[in-house]
């Protein structure tokens, strides 16, 4: 039952352009959004977050929508560098987040 | 990272034997986590503790106990490792405005 779906396992765009990550969901209650990012042998660090009250949120280069009747996030990138190549993973709570529930992640690749 | 430390960083293991993993924190946090990270199913968490002694299951939490004596420690124990057991394991606390601090994992490999 996986509630929070990244459906591409992998992206790769070049340096400069733009990158869109893209997460749906099933779970109608869940209102608190974020996105992690990360490099090998390191934990998940964390990226940026919305809740459903919003549909837009940005800090710096970063940009994340939310679509609540389509029940779609997407993470914006823009410009991409090559030091943001890592595994970004979407994840979605209920209120409080005891029980935080991730999409399987996308890979993303910047080429020089 | 952030005041959470986990050990030990790798670990092999033999199908059968008991294996325990411990999560540290210096941030004081009442809520921690274990998660366990697995190719195409992302993080699925196996339980989590919200104060001493206070524990509750995750979404995968069979096979597995956890023990929480010190709001420091979060401990998770496998109590008769198996191979399906193998995973890359995440410790996490609740940060208040960036949603949880994870670990730097542990890389179980139980053969």
């Amino acid at each position: 039952d996986q509630q929070v779906k990244q459906n591409s396992p992998s992206l790769s765009v070049q340096e400069g352009r733009i990158s869109i990550l893209n997460c749906d969901y099933t779970n109608s209650m869940f209102d608190y959004f974020l996105w992690y990012k990360k490099y090998p042998a390191e934990g998940p660090t964390f990226l940026i977050s919305i809740s459903s009250i919003k549909d837009k949120n940005e800090d710096g280069r970063f940009t994340v929508f939310l679509n609540k009747s389509a029940k779609h996030l997407s993470l914006h990138i823009v410009p991409s560098q090559p030091g943001d190549s890592a595994v970004y993973f979407c994840a979605a709570s209920e209120g409080n987040n005891n029980d935080m529930r991730f999409g399987a992640g996308t890979r993303l690749t910047v080429k020089p | 990272d952030a005041g959470i430390t986990q050990s030990p960083r790798h670990k092999v293991t033999e199908t059968g034997t008991p294996v325990t993993l411990r999560c540290h924190q210096t941030e004081n946090h009442r809520y921690m986590y274990w998660y366990r990270q697995d190719p195409g199913h992302g993080l699925r968490l196996i339980h989590y503790s919200y104060g001493v002694k206070d524990t509750d299951k995750g979404e995968v939490s069979d096979g597995y106990s956890v023990s929480r004596s010190k709001t420091e420690d979060f401990l998770l124990t496998l109590e008769s490792a198996t191979s399906s057991q193998t995973s890359v394991y995440f410790c996490a606390i609740s940060s208040p405005n960036y949603g949880y601090t994870f670990g730097s994992g542990t890389r179980l490999t139980v053969v």
